[in-house]
């Protein structure tokens, strides 16, 4: 399996502001993705992060508001940008490894926007 | 896109009684099937997994079984214990691209 490092693991913000989520993966996975759980729900996908190109977003998610970035096939970085409380959620990393054919999670990051 | 629908939304068993989820996915090409096991606080963990080649597949007490014709896979636990209570959550997922989850089953062992 792959180990996933989310940093920072939980942080509280201040609305207005941005926050960017780190993910490293300890091995080079060709797929990486970003969910969000808010708070009693399940996971929704906001993007894959594509390594030397720009993410893939999906339906209601935008990258002036998340904005992505993957400069290698371990790394991958999520902001939050211009927060509101509406924002306080899980953010989890999460990789396919080929190696496994599975998919893994990162252990999140609690976010909560006062 | 893709859809997932999972029920129930909270089941309740007596402990050693089983459990079942059931969910349903709407796109045909979806071929990796993953449960998921969400405890308070915590990430979600992989439980039991299963592919479109194979029709059921079986880890101790948790066991998966798929009908592609129908778009239905479910999960069941046996002998179900405590340590069982937790929020599930089936997926479907084309090779690992665009995992879509399920909406999640509460489930509750009453000792």
């Amino acid at each position: 399996s792959a180990v996933i490092s989310q940093k920072p693991s939980r942080d509280i913000c201040q609305r207005g502001t941005s926050l960017t989520i780190q993910c490293q993966v300890d091995s080079q996975v060709t797929m990486m993705f970003w969910y969000r759980q808010q708070p009693g729900q399940s996971l929704t996908l906001i993007a894959t992060a594509n390594q030397g190109s720009e993410a893939t977003y999906e339906s209601g998610f935008v990258i002036d508001k998340f904005p992505i970035s993957r400069p290698n096939l371990t790394f991958s970085t999520l902001t939050v940008s211009n927060m509101s409380p509406e924002d306080s959620s899980i953010y989890l990393c999460s990789v396919w490894t080929d190696s496994g054919n599975t998919i893994y999670f990162g252990e999140g990051s609690w976010l909560t926007v006062v | 896109g893709e859809n997932v629908e999972q029920h129930p939304s909270t089941l309740s068993v007596q402990e050693g009684d089983s459990a079942v989820i059931k969910c349903t996915y709407s796109d045909s090409a979806s071929n990796y099937f993953p449960w998921y096991k969400q405890e308070l606080g915590k990430r979600p963990q992989l439980i039991i997994d299963i592919r479109s080649n194979v029709g059921e597949k079986k880890d101790q007490r948790i066991a998966v079984t798929l009908n592609k014709t129908a778009k239905h896979f479910s999960l069941h636990i046996t002998e179900t214990q405590p340590e069982d209570s937790a929020v599930y959550f089936c997926a479907a997922s084309k090779g690992g691209f665009k995992t879509i989850f399920g909406a999640g089953t509460r489930l509750f062992v009453k000792a």
